[in-house]
């Protein structure tokens, strides 16, 4: 395994709902991303966090919402999230930010109903 | 229009054989090119990074070609196995803002 993980693998929520998806790595990394594939598509990136400060916020929608508490664990928050939300939500980290190589987790495969 | 564009999007090949994916690009200032390998229901693995300098990088059965006067690099899966189905992404990073451009992959299915 790549020592990144993502909890829940699959997610189903309402439009309604608000959850959270969850990355920790193990790999002593100081930079963290999220994002978002869509079918077809080539990867979004949504968010970076280098050294536990948002580094980059690609104009993604205020219903998503991150969190990085410290250098091994980032969160999105999702809320009032819409059906073409639906798609597989991606973790990688890196040694440092830039053009590091990225480590990726398993995804979350969220589908909104 | 994307700037790192991938062919073919889906490619099917009997096992043993050898195939060619093609990624096309126009990120410039040119960093490097990564591809990734990503299997069904699991995030992406890098396979090769070449940058300006390098015009072939081989990882096993895979090897990377980088022609970067044209802009184009070429993954070549030799003698292919079935566990070599998965989605193939290139990845190409701009040097000015470390910009990361994606692909949007080849599928590849190696049947027996």
């Amino acid at each position: 395994e790549t020592g990144v993980t993502q909890t829940p693998r699959h997610l189903v929520m309402g439009m309604t709902n608000k959850k959270s998806l969850k990355c920790e790595q193990h790999l002593g990394h100081n930079a963290m991303y999220w994002y978002k594939q869509s079918a077809k598509k080539p990867l979004e990136l949504m968010f970076v966090y280098n050294f536990k400060e948002q580094t980059e916020n690609n104009s993604v929608p205020s219903r998503f919402s991150p969190e990085c508490p410290n250098s091994s664990h980032l969160f999105l928050h999702l809320h009032t999230l819409q059906p073409e939300d639906s798609a597989l939500y991606l973790c990688a980290s890196s040694q440092e930010g830039g053009q590091a190589k990225q480590y990726f987790g398993p995804g979350t495969r969220l589908t909104v109903t | 229009k994307n700037q790192v564009e991938q062919s073919p999007q889906s490619l099917i090949i009997l096992e043993g054989k050898n195939c060619t994916l093609q990624c096309n690009y126009t990120v410039s200032p040119f960093s490097n090119l990564r591809w990734y390998k990503q299997d069904t229901g699991r995030g992406p693995v890098s396979l090769t990074i070449m940058t300006f300098s390098e015009n072939t990088k081989s990882n096993g059965r895979y090897t990377a070609t980088l022609d970067a006067d044209t802009k184009q690099s070429s993954l070549h899966i030799t003698a292919s196995q079935l566990s070599d189905s998965a989605s193939y992404i290139c990845v190409v990073s701009e040097s000015l803002n470390n910009d990361m451009r994606f692909g949007a992959g080849t599928r590849l299915t190696v049947k027996p």
